[in-house]
């Protein structure tokens, strides 16, 4: 069982660059969600999915956009690196919008902003 | 809006001794209630949640949570700890209503078990 398996582990990019974090689960899952976690900060939502085609912001979505084609796969594209972005970043899915499973999580990607 | 305050940054205990990582939420509405544990370079394992009934619930390795309405809290709990506890703790609540998707997380907790 993978899971929810994100890729790439560590990234460095310069400022303005563009870049994409995948994330794909295999557990048929409908709700998937992306998190930034900063010290001190706890994890804050940008973007989440309750199923394919449907997405949504959450907390601090600027700077971020996301597409749900299939149930599997949740990118995440930064448009435009800025430094501010520099944090670890999850994905996380739960297997339904209902609430009431908890989340699995992948394993992040640390990501640094130069 | 949903909040959830984790009142302690650090909490250290020894081990063998019982232990209680603290948690306590804002919400309109019936909650659900998560509990997580982060080890270093890992993402967030599920520990326990309350979704309904008894106040008491168990979960993974041990730990187990109060569910206390009236002092809207949730507290982490563990008879006896372990060094192999230490780890970023963090509380999560969602709520049972059209809010769908947005769970809220706690700054989280680091607790330490020295030997």
């Amino acid at each position: 069982n993978a899971g929810v398996t994100q890729t790439p582990k560590f990234q460095v990019l310069k400022t303005g660059q563009s870049m994409t974090l995948q994330c794909a689960q295999d557990m048929n899952h409908e709700y998937m969600s992306w998190y930034r976690q900063d010290p001190g900060m706890g994890l804050r939502l940008i973007h989440y999915s309750v199923g394919a085609g449907i997405t949504d912001q959450g907390e601090v979505p600027n700077g971020y956009n996301v597409s749900r084609s299939t149930t599997e796969d949740f990118p995440l594209r930064l448009l435009s690196a800025a430094p501010s972005q520099t944090s670890v970043y999850f994905c996380a899915s739960s297997y339904s919008y209902l609430m009431d499973g908890e989340a699995f999580f992948g394993q992040g990607t640390r990501l640094t902003v130069v | 809006a949903q909040s959830v305050a984790q009142p302690e940054d650090q909490v250290n205990v020894a081990e063998g001794n019982p232990l209680t990582v603290k948690c306590t939420y804002s919400v309109s509405g019936n909650p659900y209630l998560f509990w997580y544990v982060q080890y270093p370079n890992r993402g967030l394992q599920f520990l326990l949640k309350y979704i309904t009934g008894d106040n008491l619930v168990k979960g993974s390795y041990g730990f187990e949570a109060e569910f206390n309405k009236s002092q809207t809290s949730f507290h982490l709990k563990k008879p006896s700890a372990l060094v192999s506890d230490s780890a970023l703790y963090f509380c999560a609540v969602r709520v049972t209503n059209t809010n769908a998707g947005k769970s809220t997380f706690g700054d989280g907790t680091t607790l330490t078990v020295k030997p």
